[in-house]
């Protein structure tokens, strides 16, 4: 069984377009987020959410927008891509928020064109 | 203001050889620190974190108030050791990583 889970693997697509990243996680874990590893493998988080609100909102661009139905799924939409947002997105889950063991996902490679 | 550094981007030792990947932290409050590893094709995990005080496949990292380090050891390097490595820092309300090294240990 997978603990968390991400898809698509791969998304390749062009400039302007929206794209979306779903992430699911079967732990039971009350807090998810999502992280951009650039080409230079700096890892950075983005959002953070526990039990569905958002805890944590680094600076990122308001093209990207987080969307969790509930505590197992945080979902990450990206409207208008850039060429900047090529990247590996990775989504993690923790228990009892971000002081708790971060368990990733496998990663979802973008490459805008 | 970064509040976690690593300051090699890369690290090669020998195998058998000591290895130490450095991390420094700036940090007004109590943090929690933590030292995860992707290797090659594999996720990210995590290796150990200060408050367990274990030895995870021969590594320990001492957690360094005086100095704000928390380096991460291990006394003689395998092959599968290659791997990046970061730092980690959960405080009251954020978490920050640090850039990463890049481990390589060469037969």
């Amino acid at each position: 069984d997978t603990a968390v889970s991400q898809t698509p693997k791969y998304l390749v697509t062009q400039m302007g377009n929206d794209k979306s990243i779903k992430c699911e996680q079967n732990l039971g874990h009350d807090t998810m987020y999502w992280y951009k590893q650039d080409s230079k493998k700096f890892l950075k988080i983005m959002f953070s959410y526990n039990n569905k609100e958002l805890i944590i909102n680094e600076t990122v661009p308001n093209r990207f927008s987080p969307k969790s139905p509930d505590k197992a799924h945080l979902n990450l939409h990206i409207n208008s891509l850039e060429l900047g947002d090529s990247a590996v997105y990775f989504c993690a889950s923790s228990q009892g928020g971000h002081r708790g063991e971060q368990y990733f996902g496998p990663g979802t490679r973008l490459t805008v064109t | 203001a970064q509040r976690v550094t690593q300051p090699e981007k890369l690290l090669s030792v020998f195998k058998g050889a000591p290895v130490e990947l450095k991390c420094n932290y700036s940090y007004s409050g109590s943090p929690e620190l933590f030292w995860y590893v992707q290797y090659s094709r594999q996720r990210l995990q995590l290796l150990l974190r200060h408050i367990s005080r274990e030895s995870i496949k021969g590594f320990t990292a001492d957690l360094n108030k005086g100095e704000t380090s928390f380096h991460l050891k291990k006394p003689f390097a395998q092959e599968e050791d290659s791997a990046m490595y970061y730092c980690a820092l959960a405080g009251a309300n954020n978490l920050f990583f640090g850039t990463g090294t890049r481990l390589t240990v060469i037969p």
